[in-house]
């Protein structure tokens, strides 16, 4: 069964320093986000992307943060300076053609960012 | 205000009994879709079941049912028959039809315990 990918699982890094977390999302699926989980709190939409381009951010994605689908396959997140708040994990979550509020959105297994 | 609202924690059940989680939202759109997702203790999130807003029937997934009631705007999740792996984070989630992104607005989670 498909599934998306996400890498790392785990990274830590330390506060100021950039980061780019890694998503494969399901091949033919078409619209492509990323969802923030910190610790022990829900889950918070930061940006969903289709068409190579941005159709919406939350107000968390502030100019710290960029997507990128570089290549057809992956889609990432980087973080430009990560403040210690920024740790959380991160889950990339991708559908098909969003015409149908049905459509599952199937989530990556999460990478855990922990800033130091 | 929040869109999506679950006001139990934590809760415990039996083992082999039933179990209620509660869900409600906020929504103007008269098209939209409520998503439950099961998040175990390793992370990842688990799709469970889903309900549209113009489903005239309770939709059932195995244990899992969805007490759909409309006019209330609450959409509770059953788990029937607890086994001990149903032991997780669950979390209520809509979609918004006049949402061109179809993002997923996520509430802030029951934990449930089933107890042997």
């Amino acid at each position: 069964e498909p599934e998306v990918t996400q890498t790392p699982s785990h990274q830590v890094t330390q506060m100021g320093q950039e980061v780019i977390l890694r998503c494969v999302p399901i091949s033919n699926h078409l619209y492509f986000y990323w969802y923030r989980q910190i610790l022990g709190q829900k889950v918070e939409f930061l940006v969903s992307f289709y068409n190579n381009e941005i159709s919406e951010k939350s107000e968390i994605f502030d100019d710290q943060f960029s997507v990128e689908r570089p290549d057809g396959s992956n889609f990432t997140l980087k973080i430009r300076s990560t403040k210690l708040e920024d740790s959380a994990m991160y889950f990339c979550a991708s559908t098909t053609w969003g015409g149908g509020l049905e459509n599952e959105q199937f989530f990556g297994p999460g990478t855990r960012l922990t800033v130091l | 205000a929040q869109k999506i609202t679950q006001t139990q924690p934590g809760m415990f059940v039996q083992e082999k009994e039933a179990v209620t989680l509660d869900c409600t939202y906020d929504t103007s759109d008269q098209s939209y879709g409520l998503f439950w997702y099961k998040q175990p203790s390793s992370g990842e999130m688990i799709f469970l079941i889903y309900q549209g807003s113009y489903d005239e029937q309770n939709a059932t997934e195995g244990r899992y049912s969805l007490n759909f009631q409309k006019a209330r705007k609450s959409a509770n999740l059953v788990i029937s028959a607890s086994q001990l792996g149903d032991s997780a984070m669950y979390f209520c989630a809509m979609r918004e039809g006049g949402d061109s992104s179809y993002k997923l607005i996520f509430g802030s989670g029951t934990r449930l315990l089933v107890r042997p």
